[in-house]
């Protein structure tokens, strides 16, 4: 079973076009993220949630919403894409702050 | 903001060689950690080296961390091709986040 999952793998959109990137952890962790790697493969934090609550938001203009329906749940929700939003977006999961975390294999969104 | 640099950034040795990539840091850490990822996939976290530790070992791996410079290694000893994919430093800064590397890119040539 796959520990992180997140659907779709490929996003190809317009600019100006809203989506959303879901993901799923059956870890039982209380702590889950999202994360942005850019083409450089430099990955930033974006969101970070501790049982369904937000804990980091890391300057992210708030085009991006994310959305924790309950823990194992944390989505993320991109409205009016730029073309700057062209990357792969990873969700993680850990059992608290500092422990090892473990990843999806990522969302890769391409903006036409 | 990023905190951890690795060096080098790029990494090519033949099968059997042993392979060695450092990461510096710039704030005190209560943890430092390493990730593996391959082409197209998710991170893999491979192994956590706490503050207050000076070296671990897990498997072909071995990671020192040297606080009073700032700095860690990560030694894959006996490389195999499998073992090609990018490497991550990661530093954990008593808060609520993990900060990462800008990757070390290792190819093993068989």
């Amino acid at each position: 079973d796959t520990a992180v999952s997140q659907t779709p793998k490929y996003l190809v959109t317009q600019m100006g076009n809203d989506k959303s990137i879901k993901c799923e952890q059956n870890l039982g962790h209380d702590t889950m993220y999202w994360y942005k790697q850019d083409s450089k493969k430099f990955l930033k934090i974006m969101f970070s949630y501790n049982n369904k609550e937000l804990i980091i938001n890391e300057t992210v203009p708030n085009r991006f919403s994310p959305k924790s329906p309950d823990k194992a749940h944390l989505n993320l929700h991109i409205n009016s894409l730029e073309l700057g939003d062209s990357a792969v977006y990873f969700c993680a999961s850990s059992g608290g702050y500092g422990s090892p975390q473990h990843f999806g294999d990522g969302t890769r969104l391409s903006i036409l | 903001s990023q905190q951890g640099e690795e060096d080098p950034q790029a990494l090519s040795i033949q099968e059997g060689e042993n392979a060695t990539m450092n990461c510096s840091y710039k704030t005190s850490i209560n943890n430092l950690q390493w990730y593996r990822q391959n082409s197209g996939r998710g991170l893999v976290h491979l192994i956590l080296i706490r503050s207050n530790e000076r070296e671990k070992h897990s498997g072909r791996l071995r990671v020192t961390l040297d606080t009073s410079k700032k700095s860690s290694s990560l030694l894959i000893t006996a490389s195999r091709a499998a073992d090609t994919a990018s490497y991550f430093c990661a530093t954990d800064e008593y808060g609520n986040k993990l900060v990462f590397g800008a990757g070390t890119i290792l190819r093993v040539k068989s």
